[in-house]
């Protein structure tokens, strides 16, 4: 079975910096999606980006990046210029293709960000 | 406002009552989800539809009775819960390929007392 694992239960960081959050999986899969979730205190679970497992460039999307490295199965989250709007917690999850669709999360990071 | 909508918001219920979560979404997604999120764990998967069609039961307990009527709307109907059943039930739905990911409504936030 696949699982997610997010060894940072609580994040910090300072306005304006930098933090990257950290994602290991474990499949035997070779084609999959990864993903990171953000959901703040309003519980909307809101899609923050995307990776295809045989696209090798890394996603992007405007102040998120990610570090996708599938031979060791690691997938962190890059979070430049940090705003307030920032504080949330992270879910990483996998789905490996052809699943019925299913997402597996870990168990989340939660992010503070101090001003 | 995503596009996933779920009631009510927030629900206190005793443990021999029957209740109905409800979940819409007019995205034109074919698949539907529900998850169960409790404190310190991962995000649990209970069921999935796919057109209309359960495709999926994750082991969940027969207290909790799923009702997918068309692909926009999903039901989880409650029936003798346990207090271990308090948690934030999450609906989501997708287009038929994986790869997009979720929407995701704001959640139910179940007490059973």
């Amino acid at each position: 079975a696949q699982t997610v694992t997010q060894s940072q239960p609580e994040m910090s960081v300072q306005e304006a910096e930098t933090v990257t959050l950290s994602c290991t999986y474990d499949t035997s899969e070779s084609d999959y999606y990864l993903f990171w979730y953000k959901q703040p205190p309003s519980r909307q679970m809101i899609l923050v980006i995307r990776q295809e497992a045989y696209k090798q460039q890394n996603a992007t999307e405007n102040r998120f990046s990610v570090n996708f490295q599938k031979a060791a199965k690691s997938f962190s989250l890059k979070i430049s210029d940090s705003q307030l709007g920032d504080a949330a917690m992270y879910f990483c999850a996998y789905t490996k293709m052809g699943s019925n669709y299913k997402l597996t999360f870990g168990k989340g990071t939660l992010l503070t960000v101090n001003p | 406002e995503t596009g996933v909508t779920q009631t009510p918001r927030h629900l206190v219920m005793g443990m021999t009552n029957k209740k109905s979560l409800k979940c819409e979404q007019h995205l034109g997604h074919n698949a539907m989800y529900w998850y169960k999120q409790s404190a310190k764990k991962p995000l649990e998967l209970m069921f999935v539809y796919n057109f209309k069609e359960q495709t999926e039961n994750n082991s969940v307990p027969s207290r909790f009775s799923p009702e997918c009527p068309n692909s926009s709307h999903l039901f989880l109907h409650l029936h003798t819960l346990q207090p271990e059943d308090s948690a934030l039930y999450l609906c989501a739905s997708s287009p038929s390929s994986t790869g997009v990911g979720y929407t995701f409504g704001s959640g139910t936030r179940l007490t059973v007392v």
